[in-house]
C-alpha cells in the first residue's frame, strides 16, 4: 500500500463545467502521475510531477492541467469539462531509485 | 503510434494450465518493462518486472521473459488460478528530460475457467 488517495471517488457533472480531481500520496514521493484509461486505449499519461511546482506534459494532456503547491497533494483540473473526458483516471506515485509506479484507487468522472 | 503493444484483447485458460501473455514494443530506448494486473473498479497493481539487461525475472507462479532482439515480452504464470482473471497492463520505461515515463499497452484481459 503506497498511501495514495483520491477524491471524490465518483463524480458526475456537466458539460462546460470546471473539475479538480485530488490525489493525495502520505509518503513524500517525489514523482507523481496521472492517467487516464479508457477502453480500447489502456492507460495513457495526461501530466506528471517532479517535485513542488515542477509539473510536465504527458501525452494526453490538452484540456487538462495541474498543480502540485506542497508534496503530498497533486490535483488535475479540467477547466471546462467536455464528454470526450469521461473516463477513470488514475493518480500514480514513483518511488526514488525504482522503475515502478503504484497506483491510487482511482476517480470515475462522467461529464454528460 | 502506439509504442507498446498487446494484440491479444482476451485470453481464457483453464485452471493449473499455463497463461502467456505477449507484449510488443517499438522503442529501443525502453530500458524496463513492468506487468501490471488490474482488477474491475481498482487501480492496476505492480506484478512484476524486469530490466532491459536480462532476459528472465521469475517470481512465484509469474515469470517474465524478454527478448530485446524482437522486441517482445511475454508473461507465463503457471500454474493458473482464478483469481488470476484480471486484465494485464505491459508498460515500458523511459527516462526523458530527467524523468521517468511509463508507457503502456492496452491490456489483455486474462479469464482462468475453474
Amino acid at each position: 500500500d503506497a498511501g495514495i488517495t483520491q477524491s471524490p471517488r465518483h463524480k458526475v457533472t456537466e458539460t462546460g463545467t470546471p473539475v479538480t480531481l485530488r490525489c493525495h500520496q502520505t509518503e513524500n514521493h517525489r514523482y507523481m502521475y496521472w492517467y487516464r484509461q479508457d477502453p480500447g486505449h489502456g492507460l495513457r499519461l495526461i501530466h506528471y510531477s517532479y517535485g513542488v511546482k515542477d509539473t510536465d506534459k504527458g501525452e494526453v494532456s490538452d484540456g487538462y492541467s495541474v498543480s502540485r503547491s506542497k508534496t503530498e497533494d497533486f490535483l488535475l483540473t479540467l477547466e471546462s469539462a467536455t464528454s470526450s473526458q469521461t473516463s477513470v483516471y488514475f493518480c500514480a506515485i514513483q518511488t526514488s531509485g525504482s522503475n515502478e509506479q503504484f497506483f491510487g484507487p482511482g476517480t470515475r468522472l462522467t461529464v454528460l | 503510434d502506439q509504442q507498446v503493444k498487446q494484440n491479444s484483447p482476451s485470453l481464457s485458460v483453464q485452471e493449473g494450465r499455463i497463461s502467456i501473455l505477449n507484449c510488443d514494443y517499438t522503442n529501443s530506448m525502453f530500458d524496463y518493462f513492468l506487468w501490471y494486473k488490474k482488477y474491475p473498479a481498482e487501480g492496476p497493481t505492480f506484478l512484476i518486472s524486469i530490466s532491459s539487461i536480462k532476459d528472465k525475472n521469475e517470481d512465484g507462479r509469474f515469470t517474465v521473459f524478454l527478448n530485446k532482439s524482437a522486441k517482445h515480452l511475454s508473461l507465463h504464470i503457471v500454474p493458473s488460478q482464478p483469481g488470476d482473471s484480471a486484465v494485464y497492463f505491459c508498460a515500458a520505461s523511459i527516462t526523458q528530460g530527467g524523468s521517468e515515463k511509463l508507457v503502456f499497452g492496452k491490456g489483455t484481459k486474462l479469464t482462468v475457467n475453474p
